[in-house]
């Protein structure tokens, strides 16, 4: 089975300063989808990824997709406290979406003041 | 149209007994799933319907879950004698989807069960 690795599990970045998130794959990527989470709450999807070497980004958060690496990258750009949070990111099992979608295990980020 | 709503927010039960969660997916969506996370970790993919056929249903956990979506609309999600292992945030997901290309999934809040 499909399994995501993402590095670093956990994260704490004084305000303002940048950093960036990543999730690697056991297997080829179909799609790459990047959701962030707050405790005890439902997922909110931040972008999708499907084609090698695509790369998007909205407002200050960046998430390219290496499908020779098989790995994605989420780069967040002078951080704020709304950052916060936990950030997952899931695969396409078979593609097309017709199976659900694999999850890391998330990478917790805490922004300092 | 407000998104993917869960129904309960919260569910506490006690060992045994029987507990149903209700998942309305946005309306133009065809697919729709279900999921399952524990402290600490990912959503786990349980089972998936497009409109009202269940497509995929070999990852749910054991016998005592299963779903329905009786009208390609709404569904639900029944755990029966539940255990304390079934403790977990249940989350609905939908998206629209054609063959071999979906356009993303939209979650919802979750339904949280705590079984004591």
């Amino acid at each position: 089975s499909q399994e995501l690795e993402q590095s670093p599990q956990s994260l704490i970045v004084q305000e303002g300063k940048n950093l960036t998130i990543n999730c690697t794959s056991s297997k080829t990527l179909y799609g790459l989808y990047w959701y962030k989470q707050k405790y005890g709450e439902g997922l909110i999807f931040l972008m999708m990824l499907q084609k090698g070497g695509e790369e998007k980004s909205h407002e200050k958060i960046t998430a390219k997709l290496d499908e020779k690496k098989q790995q994605s990258s989420l780069h967040i750009t002078a951080s704020q406290p709304s950052h916060a949070g936990i950030y997952l990111c899931g695969a396409s099992i078979l593609g097309g979406g017709a199976d659900g979608l694999t999850f890391g295990k998330g990478t917790h980020l805490i922004i300092q003041p | 149209d407000t998104g993917v709503s869960q129904d309960p927010r919260h569910k506490i039960t006690k060992r045994g007994q029987n507990v149903t969660f209700r998942c309305d997916p946005i309306s133009e969506h065809n697919r729709l799933y279900w999921y399952r996370q524990t402290l600490g970790q990912g959503p786990e993919f349980l089972t998936y319907f497009q409109n009202e056929a269940q497509l995929e249903k070999s990852r749910l956990l054991s016998d005592r879950f299963s779903a329905e979506r009786p009208k390609g609309s709404f569904s639900t999600l029944e755990i029966q004698r539940t255990e304390q292992g079934d403790s977990a945030m249940y989350l609905c997901a939908s998206s629209f989807g054609l063959p071999g290309r979906d356009y993303g999934y939209t979650f919802g809040s979750g339904t949280r069960l705590t079984v004591v």
